[in-house]
């Protein structure tokens, strides 16, 4: 199975701040069938990125996201309070689709 | 609006079985595969189950392959998770989760429940 490998596990940042979450994965995704979601405590996954890319309906425009192969990250350009969160990178290019570890992002 | 809720979680004792729900709401149910993830205590996402729109094909991961079964009905709009044998590991919250699209094994998931706490222990 295709392991995904998030870095760094956490990450201590003002609001306003620019970060960007690296997602690595062992073989290359098929398709750049990749996503992100973000977690908040206590809350389901919200879908934020499929297709390595593309921005799910309703997600603002600072959140950006590339990658090809087997490199992908994500980019928050200004970090908002509600931004605070752990992101997990998911590919569904090969079964069984398989979660990263995620990573969280605190306010520092 | 597209609404999906768990229900069913609980205490249960090892070796004991467990049955989760899941209704959806404000989609073409059949349309759509469904999916069930979990979550242990403080880790990360671990997908379990997939089963496609129409029923017919059904997909587990190999810790619970043997074990759980997934299952729909498309006149009420549910899915179902059967849980038996189950094992301290198996301790999580479970989320059901409509998938983007109907068929095949793997999809990303754009819209979840909140969640039901399964807690196997003695």
């Amino acid at each position: 199975e295709i392991v995904l490998t998030q870095s760094p596990g956490t990450l201590s940042l003002s609001p306003g701040e620019r970060v960007t979450l690296s997602c690595r994965a062992s073989q290359r995704v098929p398709t750049n069938y990749l996503a992100w979601y973000q977690q908040k405590p206590g809350q389901a996954p919200r879908l934020l990125i499929y297709l390595a890319s593309r921005r799910a309906t309703g997600i603002p425009d600072r959140f950006s996201a590339s990658g090809s192969g087997t490199d992908f990250s994500l980019t928050i350009s200004r970090l908002e309070p509600e931004d605070f969160a752990v992101y997990y990178c998911e590919q569904y290019g090969a079964s069984p689709q398989t979660f990263g570890g995620g990573t969280k992002v605190e306010i520092k | 609006e597209v609404q999906v809720v768990e229900s069913g979680g609980g205490l249960v004792q090892p070796g004991g079985s467990l049955r989760l729900s899941c209704t959806a709401s404000g989609f073409t149910f059949v349309d759509y595969a469904m999916i069930w993830v979990r979550q242990a205590p403080g880790k990360g996402l671990e997908w379990v189950s997939v089963i496609t729109g129409n029923g017919r094909d059904t997909y587990y991961a190999d810790s619970v392959r043997g074990r759980f079964t997934i299952s729909r009905d498309n006149s009420k709009n549910t899915v179902s998770l059967q849980m038996n044998s189950l094992r301290a590991e198996d301790t999580a919250v479970y989320f059901c989760a409509k998938r983007h699209d109907s068929s095949g094994p793997t999809g990303y998931f754009d819209s979840w429940g909140r969640g039901t706490l399964v807690t196997v222990s003695s």
